[in-house]
Parts: structure tokens; sequence; C-alpha cells
């Protein structure tokens, strides 16, 4: 049981370059997130997917689109990377309910210079 | 105002000691708190989850909710050096959907052996 796998690990852009981050997880779960962090601004939601088939905007979405593969797999596409996009990038997931809590795999540290 | 609001610290508690992290939010019809612990460089990690008025232990740890002040906090017992990290508070709506989770910016502590 691996929980949330992401790759890659690590990646440096340049500006105007794209790349996709993928993620899974084997925990059967309803939903899927992407998160970006910034040192003093917290966890940032990009974007969600309650249910396989569905994807939504979250708080910071610009310059990225996702698609959710099947229940397991969620990706996140980077579009014409800016430096504004350098940050740590964190999937997640859940079951569906309120007092679901969020399972997260281990960050993507993204530069684009 | 931000929806979730932690002290950024650091918080410095000696080995053996109790720390105390301290978390207000916003919205009065939030219904589920959770506190992730989060080492540097790392994913963040659930370590307690609560949903009612009260306090909850889990080994060294307590949490504590407080709807009608609208805060939680998490004491830690026994504070040992391995639990140097970032505590990230975080609230969750009741609604349904998936963009009703909302993270502070987390309390850094450190444990002085």
């Amino acid at each position: 049981n691996a929980g949330v796998t992401r790759t890659p690990e690590f990646q440096v852009l340049k500006t105007g370059q794209s790349m996709t981050l993928q993620c899974a997880q084997d925990m059967n779960h309803n939903s899927m997130y992407w998160y970006r962090q910034d040192p003093g601004m917290g966890l940032r939601l990009i974007y969600y997917s309650a249910s396989e088939g569905t994807t939504d905007k979250g708080e910071v979405p610009n310059g990225c689109n996702v698609s959710r593969l099947n229940k397991r797999e969620f990706s996140l596409r980077l579009e014409s990377a800016a430096p504004s996009q350098t940050s740590v990038y964190f999937c997640a997931s859940s079951m569906t309910g309120v007092d679901s809590p969020l399972h997260f795999g281990n960050g993507t540290r993204l530069t684009v210079t | 105002q931000k929806e979730v609001e932690q002290n950024s610290g650091p918080l410095s508690v000696p080995e053996g000691a109790i720390a105390s992290l301290n978390c207000t939010y916003s919205d009065r019809v939030s219904q589920s708190f959770f506190w992730y612990r989060q080492y540097s460089g790392k994913s963040p990690e659930l370590i307690m989850s609560i949903y009612s008025n009260g306090d909850k232990e889990d080994g060294r740890f307590t949490a504590q909710l407080n709807k009608a002040s609208q805060y939680v906090s998490l004491l830690i017992r026994d504070s040992q050096p391995s639990d140097s990290a970032t505590y990230l508070c975080a609230v969750k709506r009741g609604q349904t959907g998936a963009n009703n989770l909302f993270f502070g910016t987390g309390t850094r502590l450190t444990v002085i052996p």
C-alpha cells in the first residue's frame, strides 16, 4: 500500500516550458487534490476532483490544467511556466465526506527560471 | 480576515515540557478540524482530527475544540526533539464539495534537548 505517489520529485523549467505532474493513489479514495505551498502562504488549493470524471478550480488555478484520468490518477499540467509558479506542489486524496481528512503524497519541488 | 489563523512561531519548548499550539477560525459553520505535522522538506502528515467540542486524546497528543470561541488547539505532552516540526491546522466547512478545507500557515515548533 503505497498511499499517494507522485512524479517527479524535482523539476527545473525555463520560463515558457510546460510539464505534467503525475499523481496516483491506491486507497480507493474518491477525491483528489493538487496544492502548492509557498513560504508564508501556507497550502493553497490549485485544482481538485471530487470524484472520477469531475474537476474544479481551487484558489490558485492560473496557468494550470488537470486531468482525472481514472479513480486512481490525477495529473496537473503547467502550461507555459512562469517564475511565479516556483513552489512545492503536493497531491492529496480523501474519501468523500465532511469528516474525511486529506492524505498527502510527497511534494514536487518546481523551480522556474 | 483569514479563514484559519495560527501563530507562525517559532515556539520553543524544552524536552519533556508541554507544547501548546493554537488555531482560530472564522467560519462558525465549520465542522471538522485537523492537525497535520510537517517536517522540513516533507509532506503534511495527519496526526489528529476532532469533530465535537471538548478534548480528544491520542497518546501524547490532545486536541481541544471550542466551537463557541472558534478555536482549536493541540497539546503535546512530554515533548521530544522528534516533535520539532511545523504544525498545520486545517478546518473543513460543512457543505459538500471538495473546496471547503482551509489550512493555516502553520506554527513551527522546536523542542530543545
